[in-house]
């Protein structure tokens, strides 16, 4: 069990420019949902796949968000045209199928700032 | 916002006292779990109680429930200095397909030896 991966673990870019993160998850989990954490606050949800159809989505997920899971293995979520205020750690996280919500095992996160 | 709330928000204790974190949350809930996150990294899970469950233990970690209240309580005995972490609650909606986490802001806890 080699847990849950996540690239890059810290990302610096200017405003206005597009980010892409990548997340692994355990390899036998269907579900993998992508948070979001500011400092000193709990995980924000954003969005849950299951395999590869995308089932859930925060109204935090603006229309600059967008995430997919083809093939439903690895997971993107690309910000577009980044604001300040989008700095925050991405978390993903992925869990079997079962009790709902589960228990979710999470990746160290990526790092994101914007300036 | 959809997050509960916990209390308190920093505790710093000696080694060895018990530690007591509450967390409420909002709406009516399939279960309620219990995270830790060691500084600038992912979370941890500790354990998952059922709505339908009252207390449950593992380890040195004890959990409540009280869902007439919408509470939780995670209580960490004979703390050690490796306890020191953030400690979240994150409850599942009872909606239909609800599969997210709604997560508390956290307690920031300090053990000092």
């Amino acid at each position: 069990d080699t847990g849950v991966s996540q690239d890059p673990r810290h990302k610096i870019t200017k405003r206005g420019q597009n980010v892409t993160f990548r997340c692994d998850p355990i390899s036998e989990h269907n579900r993998l949902y992508w948070y979001r954490q500011t400092l000193g606050q709990g995980p924000e949800f954003l969005t849950y796949f299951q395999n590869e159809a995308q089932l859930e989505k925060s109204r935090l997920l603006s229309d600059r968000f967008s995430a997919e899971r083809p093939k439903g293995s690895f997971s993107t979520l690309e910000i577009q045209r980044t604001e300040q205020g989008d700095s925050a750690m991405y978390l993903c996280a992925s869990s079997s199928g079962g009790t709902p919500g589960g228990t979710q095992y999470f990746g160290p996160g990526t790092r994101l700032l914007v300036l | 916002s959809q997050q509960g709330e916990e209390d308190p928000q920093a505790l710093s204790i000696q080694e060895g006292e018990n530690a007591t974190m509450n967390c409420s949350y909002k709406t009516s809930i399939n279960n309620l779990q219990w995270y830790r996150q060691n500084s600038g990294r992912g979370l941890v899970h500790l354990i998952l109680i059922r709505s339908n469950e009252r207390e449950k233990h593992s380890g040195r970690l004890r959990v409540t429930l009280d869902t007439s209240k919408k509470s939780s309580s995670l209580l960490i005995t004979a703390s050690r200095a490796a306890d020191t972490a953030s400690y979240f609650c994150a409850s599942v909606p009872l909606i239909q397909g609800a599969q997210k986490l709604v997560f508390g802001q956290g307690t920031r806890l300090t053990i000092n030896p």
